[in-house]
């Protein structure tokens, strides 16, 4: 069964410092790997996504990750944090079998961005 | 034009009622989704209709009913609501045929149903 585990429920970082979320993943298939966005009293938004194209990946709003599957990990970072980030994030994964509906998140990282 | 839309976007009401939260989604996808998201913000998926079709029925008391009538619509109806029912529900949908899995979900803003 496919698992992620975020490490962290709560991150802060001064503003303009490194953001570093952690995720790791557990799936016996090659996952297919998502960080989901959730800025408070709204609903989840695509920050990017791993498709094995590419190991690292670039999202939205400065984001990238990448995934590095001998440590089987897919840490989010961002090189300089902006108030506007503070929201809480979500690490997910997918199995590629055909038919493979479920999507799987972790607990949530909710940063906090200081001053 | 929202792409994924949830009503009610609050609903309180007492234990013991029924309570529908409607979903509708004008993207065209086939896929659509239920989840629940509880106080710690933990996402559960609870169901998922492909094409009418209910392809993923997790653990979740059979007090939930979910009900397709097309495509473009997935609603859930709640019976004899408990307490531990408050939380916030989030509808999604994806479009899954023709792609590999990296499907994108696209959510909706969220129904917070408290239960007094």
């Amino acid at each position: 069964a496919q698992s992620v585990t975020q490490l962290g429920s709560h991150v802060s970082v001064s503003e303009g410092a490194l953001v570093l979320l952690r995720c790791n993943y557990s799936s016996s298939v090659p996952p297919y790997l998502f960080w989901y966005v959730q800025y408070p009293n709204q609903g989840l938004q695509l920050l990017l996504k791993y498709t094995s194209a590419a190991t690292l990946v670039k999202g939205i709003n400065g984001f990238e990750a990448e995934f590095k599957k001998s440590e089987t990990s897919f840490h989010l970072t961002k090189p300089s944090a902006h108030m506007s980030d503070a929201a809480e994030y979500f690490c997910a994964v997918r199995d590629s079998g055909a038919g493979s509906y479920q999507l799987t998140f972790g607990k949530g990282t909710k940063l906090s961005v200081i001053p | 034009d929202t792409a994924v839309s949830q009503t009610p976007k609050y609903l309180v009401t007492q234990m013991g009622n029924d309570k529908s939260i409607k979903c509708e989604q004008n993207l065209g996808h086939d896929t659509m989704y239920w989840y629940k998201q509880d106080s710690k913000k933990f996402l559960k998926i609870m169901f998922s209709y492909n094409n009418k079709e209910l392809i993923i029925n997790e653990t979740v008391p059979n007090r939930f009913s979910p009900k397709s009538p097309d495509k473009a619509h997935l609603n859930l109806h709640i019976n004899s609501l408990e307490l531990g029912d408050s939380a916030v529900y989030f509808c999604a949908s994806s479009q899954e045929s023709g792609h590999s899995g990296a499907n994108v979900l696209t959510f909706g803003a969220g129904s917070r149903l408290t239960v007094l």
